[in-house]
């Protein structure tokens, strides 16, 4: 099983263009999540979706988009990158959404982006 | 908001000694999870407490939730290089509709055994 699946692994932008990662969970997973990873600030959830053709607005959302036109794949746009985005991105797929007990992630390899 | 609050935030040690990692929060969560991040890796679950005082290991790991569901130790017995990684805790993020599809992180502690 490939699991969760990133896109690209790398891309270097300049301010003010814009770009769109690409995640693929082979899972059959209702739930994916886009988080970013940054130095001292741990993981934060950008955005999420619970099933297809939803989405939801995470911690720090501004600046991203999200759609999720198919159950399998969790697109994160940015339209206008900023230095400020420079960052790992981390997608992740959970089975469910469990009102008791874990809701277990799991995580793609990241996707490292830098904008000068 | 649910913080989860993890010391230390680095850790260096010699292969052979023992270590224990913290995370703390002062609200109750109903299960509490711990992932390993290895360089250039996406976390990986190495696994869920759920019941207060609850004890798990996993071969070298032990894995403690506090009675009160509001800490969790990490405890590793005789550490690898293979051991060396970001350790993070994880708790599910109250919602409005009740149901925990989000995870709360803590910031994780950065492991290094050195040989």
């Amino acid at each position: 099983n490939a699991g969760v699946t990133q896109t690209p692994k790398f891309r270097v932008l300049k301010t003010g263009q814009s770009m769109t990662l690409l995640c693929a969970q082979d899972m059959n997973h209702e739930y994916m999540y886009w988080y970013r990873q940054d130095p001292g600030m741990g993981l934060r959830l950008i955005h999420y979706s619970v099933g297809e053709g939803t989405t939801a607005k995470g911690e720090v959302p501004d600046g991203y988009n999200v759609s999720r036109l198919k159950k399998q794949n969790f697109l994160l746009g940015l339209e206008s990158a900023a230095p400020s985005q420079t960052s790992v991105y981390f997608c992740a797929s959970s089975y469910t959404g469990l009102t008791s007990g874990a809701n277990v992630l799991t995580f793609g390899a990241g996707s490292r982006l830098t904008v000068l | 908001t649910q913080l989860l609050e993890q010391s230390p935030q680095f850790l260096s040690i010699q292969e052979g000694e023992n270590l224990t990692v913290y995370c703390n929060s002062s609200s109750v969560f109903s299960s509490l999870q711990w992932y390993r991040q290895e360089p250039g890796e996406g976390p990986v679950l190495l696994v869920t407490v759920v019941t207060g005082g609850e004890v798990k290991k996993l071969k070298r790991l032990t894995f403690q939730f506090g009675d009160a569901r509001k800490d969790s130790s990490l405890h590793i017995t005789a550490a690898q290089t293979g051991d060396t990684g970001l350790y993070l805790c994880a708790g599910p993020r109250r919602s409005s509709g009740g149901s925990n599809y989000k995870l709360t992180f803590g910031k994780g502690t950065l492991l290094t055994v050195n040989p």
